[in-house]
């Protein structure tokens, strides 16, 4: 069974200030995505990431895929109060597993005027 | 909006009773999911429907009857469940091929079993 690690559980922080969110796993996956969920409603994809090494950017949103495929960090840099909510980061395997993905435990971020 | 459309948003219902969750997608997708979120656990995997076909059954109890009667239609049937069985469950739809597959969700059917 893969897991996926995901750290801090719970940021409570400034609005200006920087934060990264970790998703670490020892196994490799064909992609990962990133997710933000607010109270009562369904996750919205941020970004996926398919090659080792991957950098993508969101706006103060910042995305990397680790070289060997196992893990992932979002960074934010300057948080604003609409940043809050829970962050997922979800990997696929792929091979026979298509459409699978594992979740991890989420982050929730709290961003205080 | 994402394309994925849940119905109820909300539902109460008894441990005796049978009522079903519904979700459509407007996506053009081959794939559509049921997942549960329950407080502080990951989000957990039911089942997975690729062309119609069920293609995972993630150990879940049989109060839980899934059915696709075409690829923008799923229902989850619920009957007898457990005051544990309350909690989110999230619709999603995917379009799979070896170039990768991103998932949407729907915004999730609050179910709660008194």
């Amino acid at each position: 069974t893969q897991l996926l690690e995901q750290s801090p559980q719970f940021l409570s922080i400034q609005e200006g200030e920087n934060l990264t969110v970790y998703c670490n796993s020892s196994s490799v996956f064909s992609s990962l995505q990133w997710y933000r969920q607010e109270p009562g409603e369904g996750p919205v994809l941020l970004v996926t990431v398919v090659t080792g090494g991957e950098v993508k950017k969101l706006k103060r949103l910042t995305f990397q895929f680790g070289d060997a495929r196992k893990d992932s960090s979002l960074h934010i840099t300057a948080a604003q109060p609409g940043d809050t909510g829970l962050y997922l980061c979800a990997g696929e395997a792929g091979g026979t597993s298509y459409g699978k993905l594992t979740f991890g435990q989420g982050t929730i971020l709290t961003v205080h005027p | 909006e994402t394309g994925v459309t849940q119905t109820p948003r909300h539902l109460v219902m008894g441990m005796t009773n049978k009522k079903s969750l519904k979700c459509e997608q407007h996506l053009g997708h081959n794939a559509m999911y049921w997942y549960k979120q329950s407080a502080k656990k990951p989000l957990e995997l039911m089942f997975v429907y690729n062309f119609k076909e069920q293609t995972e059954n993630n150990s879940v109890p049989s109060r839980f009857s899934p059915e696709c009667p075409n690829s923008s239609h799923l229902f989850l049937h619920l009957h007898t469940l457990q005051p544990e069985d309350s909690a989110l469950y999230l619709c999603a739809s995917s379009q799979v091929s070896r170039a990768g597959n991103t998932i949407y969700f729907g915004e999730g059917s609050w179910l709660t079993v008194v």
